[in-house]
């Protein structure tokens, strides 16, 4: 299966929102709300950020928030903040013989 | 709050078996809940490798499967990953997960293991 399709890179001043795309099939963002997204630091393991294309775990301040529409996923980031400055992936069920594809990542850039 | 912890050989010689550990506490390996590995190429993205549950039901990546297994030991609260015929492609930081509700919830801190001779 192929990698989800995300923008290479995105910046934005602070306090600023900035919202970037994860786009899929129909056989795998199209067919389930099962996007997830997850931040990772430089030499630190990935942390969820958003579950089933919308949800928040407990913890995950509301400045992330995720939405899906067809075959295309995308998280926004509110009030932009230094500690921001990361990299995103998405990532989506695929059914039964896919399971999980993950996006090819976002580096964002907190000017 | 669940914590694993990875290890195993950071060096493995092509053509090997490259066999990776994670250890488990706060939670129990048989609790209703998935475990997966994903693994992450120096530099590059995410790879999802495969998923067990404890009553043996595993997934894997399509791209893998001919040279996955995960496996179980449930008296050291603890799961196993196998990679056969290693090459340098399979470099790369491996991360052992436990799965939430079709995510990848928590994480390991990940272990870099290196293909080479």
């Amino acid at each position: 299966q192929s990698a989800l399709t995300q923008p290479a890179s995105v910046s934005g001043s602070p306090g600023q929102s900035i919202t970037f795309s994860c786009t899929g099939t129909s056989s795998d963002v199209g067919s389930y709300n099962l996007v997830s997204w997850y931040q990772q630091h430089p030499g630190k393991a990935p942390k969820l950020l958003i579950y089933e294309a919308t949800k928040r775990p407990s913890g995950v301040s509301s400045r992330f928030s995720g939405s899906k529409s067809g075959n295309a996923a995308s998280l926004t980031i509110s009030g932009l903040q230094a500690e921001d400055e990361a990299d995103y992936y998405c990532c989506s069920y695929g059914g039964s013989g896919t399971y999980y594809v993950f996006g090819t990542g976002t580096k964002v850039t907190v000017l | 709050q669940v914590q694993l912890q990875e290890s195993g050989p950071g060096l493995v010689e092509p053509s090997g078996t490259l066999s990776l550990t994670c250890a488990v506490s706060g939670d129990s390996i048989s609790s209703d809940k998935w475990w997966s590995w994903v693994r992450q190429p120096p530099g590059k993205g995410l790879e999802w490798i495969g998923e067990f549950y404890h009553n043996g039901h595993t997934n894997y990546n399509p791209s893998l499967q001919s040279r996955v297994t995960i496996s179980i030991d449930k008296s050291r609260n603890q799961f196993s990953l196998r990679l056969s015929s290693v090459t340098a492609a399979d470099t790369a930081v491996y991360y052992c997960v436990n799965n939430g509700y079709y995510c990848l919830e928590f994480w390991g801190q990940g272990t870099l293991v290196t293909v080479s001779s």
